[in-house]
């Protein structure tokens, strides 16, 4: 469990507000991944980096969600202004070439 | 760029029964494919894999087979019990570009005791 850490686990905010995701992971990986989970749609892949670039963000739905990694240990995910679609859970997930996905525990948004 | 169809999205089985799900990929470049699975509330974890290079993979219950012809693979869990109740996810990737995990839809799998 201590591969990917994910702050904060659970964030209830109001619409209009900034949200900031946070992800922590182990040193010694080359890809980080932000996946979003809801029932519909599942588990969609917004962005990734590799070696702290980013490689493809098509999967950003709109302009109101923005990512960094300015360092390997560091991953921020943030939504600006939040809407009450964007109520979902969010994985970082880590993961080094040739090797599986590891998932931090999530964090779980609602936007009332 | 890569897409993976799953399926079914549910699944009911009695215990003790077998359970078998279905993934098909579209880049032949793919040469990776993890299995997850997600219990309520918690996030995937990795239950088996397969590479390329190999036809079928066991581990205990579970099993993964791969079609690279047909890209297909699937995953299989013999005796099913309760506790295997749960999402499960197929994924593709080519390890050979940028790791891209592109992962299916998911099936609901209940074992009914």
């Amino acid at each position: 469990d201590a591969g990917v850490i994910q702050s904060p686990r659970h964030e209830v905010t109001e619409m209009g507000q900034e949200v900031t995701l946070r992800c922590k992971p182990i040193s010694g990986h080359d890809y980080l991944f932000w996946y979003r989970q809801t029932m519909m749609r599942g588990l969609e892949l917004l962005i990734y980096f590799n070696n702290n670039v980013p490689i493809d963000d098509s999967g950003m739905p709109e302009d109101r969600f923005s990512a960094k990694m300015p360092n390997a240990s560091f991953s921020t995910l943030k939504i600006q202004p939040s809407e009450p679609r964007d109520s979902a859970v969010y994985f970082c997930a880590i993961s080094s070439r040739g090797t599986e996905a590891f998932f931090g525990q999530g964090t779980r948004l609602t936007v009332v | 760029g890569e897409n993976v169809e799953q399926h079914p999205s549910t699944l009911s089985v009695q215990e003790g029964d077998s359970a078998v799900i279905k993934c098909t990929y579209s880049d032949s470049a793919s040469n990776y494919f993890p299995w997850y699975k997600q219990e309520l509330g918690k996030r995937p974890q990795l239950i088996i894999d397969i590479r390329s290079n190999v036809g079928e993979k066991k581990d205990q219950r579970i099993a993964v087979t791969l079609n690279k012809t047909a890209k297909h693979f699937s995953l299989h869990i013999t005796e099913t019990q309760p506790e295997d109740s749960a999402v499960y996810f197929c994924a593709a990737i080519n390890s050979g570009g940028y790791q891209k995990v592109t992962f299916g839809t998911g099936t609901k799998l209940q074992v009914i005791p």
